[in-house]
């Protein structure tokens, strides 16, 4: 059985950068797409960006100059970094994966969710 | 404002049934791209309940059911149960802006 598990401090202060790692179990992170999706408090969920093992990625377009994903194979991982923070990146922050072959988005392997709020 | 755009409340009796709207336009639905719809429980992570417009994971019940037809798509939940009770959210791509979710809606079972 996949698990997924967010980790990352909990509180980051405004101007910086949030730094979350979500941690791969019973699977390789080469074998499927990875994706960073995220709700703010009471609100919806928007998606932020996937990536691939191979460099395919994509981005919100909202979100693209502020963020940066990558994967460590090594420690079967992949991280989000997200620039400049503000009040309105506070927000449950999930990793996400589909294991539907050909179809990037139906999410069906979550993490538990961390969550992150911008604050001085 | 999302480009999926969902009622915000539905509401129905036990046994009833009810359905869940996710409309478009020509730049995601439309262009044939296709749908996928989550269950979100309060405080838990979202549940994949249909993909690629019609499908069901494995453990989902046959209650749940999807559909769609040019810019607009669907979900159905027959004979409605208070777990039933929740936040739905349709998802597609889109030219533009890539993945994004429609702004969900609130299931009462009254």
């Amino acid at each position: 059985q996949v698990q997924l598990q967010e980790s990352g401090p909990g509180l980051v202060k405004p101007s910086e950068t949030l730094s979350l790692t979500c941690t791969v179990s019973g699977a390789s992170i080469t074998s499927y797409y990875w994706s960073w999706i995220r709700q703010p408090p009471g609100a919806g969920l928007e998606w932020i960006a996937y990536l691939y093992y191979s460099g395919s990625n994509n981005y919100n377009p909202a979100l693209k100059s502020r963020v940066t994903i990558s994967l460590d194979t090594s420690k079967n991982q992949f991280s989000l970094k997200l620039t400049s923070v503000t009040a309105a990146d506070t927000a449950m922050y999930y990793c996400a994966s589909p294991s539907k072959d050909g179809y990037k988005y139906a999410f069906d392997m979550w993490g538990q969710g961390t969550m992150v709020t911008v604050s001085s | 404002q999302s480009v999926l755009t969902q009622p915000p409340s539905v509401s129905g009796a036990p046994g009833q049934r009810v359905t869940i709207s996710c409309t478009g336009s020509s730049s995601n639905l439309g262009a044939g791209y296709s749908v996928h719809w989550f269950q979100q429980l309060p405080g838990t992570a979202p549940k994949l309940l249909i993909y690629g417009n019609t499908n069901r994971p494995s453990g989902v019940p046959d209650r749940f059911s999807g559909s769609k037809s040019g810019t607009s798509a669907s979900l159905a939940i027959t004979g409605l149960q208070a777990e039933d009770e929740a936040d739905y959210y349709c998802l597609s791509y889109d030219t533009s802006l890539s993945g994004v979710f429609g702004a969900g809606t609130k299931v009462t079972v009254v």
